[in-house]
């Protein structure tokens, strides 16, 4: 059984505040890092997908970096607003599986 | 093709009654997941299929789950006799062979056995 931990498992922030999160993984066998949003009411939604070490991705004020040789991700958001509030998910895929394991997630709620 | 769809959104049933499910998964995506999500975890893996063969299982998939994906189009989750402890969100998913299997994921049937 592959053990994903996200910390924190949730976090109040005032607008205009940076964040960020952290998803831990078992680095061998890696083969990708997944992380999404999901938003009360509606679909997780795909956020990144990451798969090389050292890897660094943005989309608009989030962005997200990877580890594989020392089992880590961290998840960035900056000047968080309101409607980022939502539970992120990381997930691994390993190479010994078919399917992605999930974290329990870290819900963020961002107050105006 | 508007996504992954599932139906009912919301489901109430008595304890001891069976339920089904459906999951329409995005056309041209050859794998066709379910997963489980309990309040304060994350989303469980119950079983998944690729086209119409059902290639995994999971060990929280008691007898009285069952799983079907006829002609590997929409998918349909069977629980019989539920208990208080089926209640949960029930999440589709799907995703191609290529690239890196990320996956496009329904809004989810959320259901309160009482």
């Amino acid at each position: 059984i592959l053990n994903v931990e996200q910390s924190p498992q949730s976090l109040h922030v005032q607008e205009g505040d940076s964040t960020n999160f952290t998803c831990s993984f078992p680095s061998s066998n890696f083969y990708a890092l997944h992380w999404y949003r999901w938003e009360t009411a509606k679909s997780p939604e795909a956020l990144f997908v990451m798969t090389l070490n050292g890897d660094e991705k943005k989309k608009g004020r989030i962005s997200a970096t990877l580890n594989t040789k020392e089992g880590y991700s961290y998840l960035y958001i900056k000047g968080s607003q309101p409607e980022d509030s939502a539970t992120y998910l990381c997930a691994l895929l390993n190479s010994g599986y078919s399917t992605l394991t999930f974290g329990k997630g870290t819900m963020l709620l961002v107050s105006p | 093709d508007t996504g992954v769809s599932q139906d009912p959104r919301h489901k109430i049933t008595k304890r001891g009654q069976n339920v089904t499910f459906r999951c329409d998964p995005i056309s041209e995506h050859n794998r066709l997941y379910w997963y489980r999500q309990t309040l304060g975890q994350g989303p469980e893996f119950l079983t998944y299929f690729q086209n119409e063969a059902q290639l995994e299982k999971s060990r929280l998939l008691s007898d009285r789950f069952s799983a079907e994906r006829p002609k590997g189009s929409f998918s349909t989750l069977e629980i019989q006799r539920t208990e208080q402890g089926d209640s949960a969100m029930y999440l589709c998913a799907s995703s191609s062979l290529t690239g890196n299997y990320g996956y496009t994921f329904g809004s989810g049937t959320r259901l309160t056995v009482v």
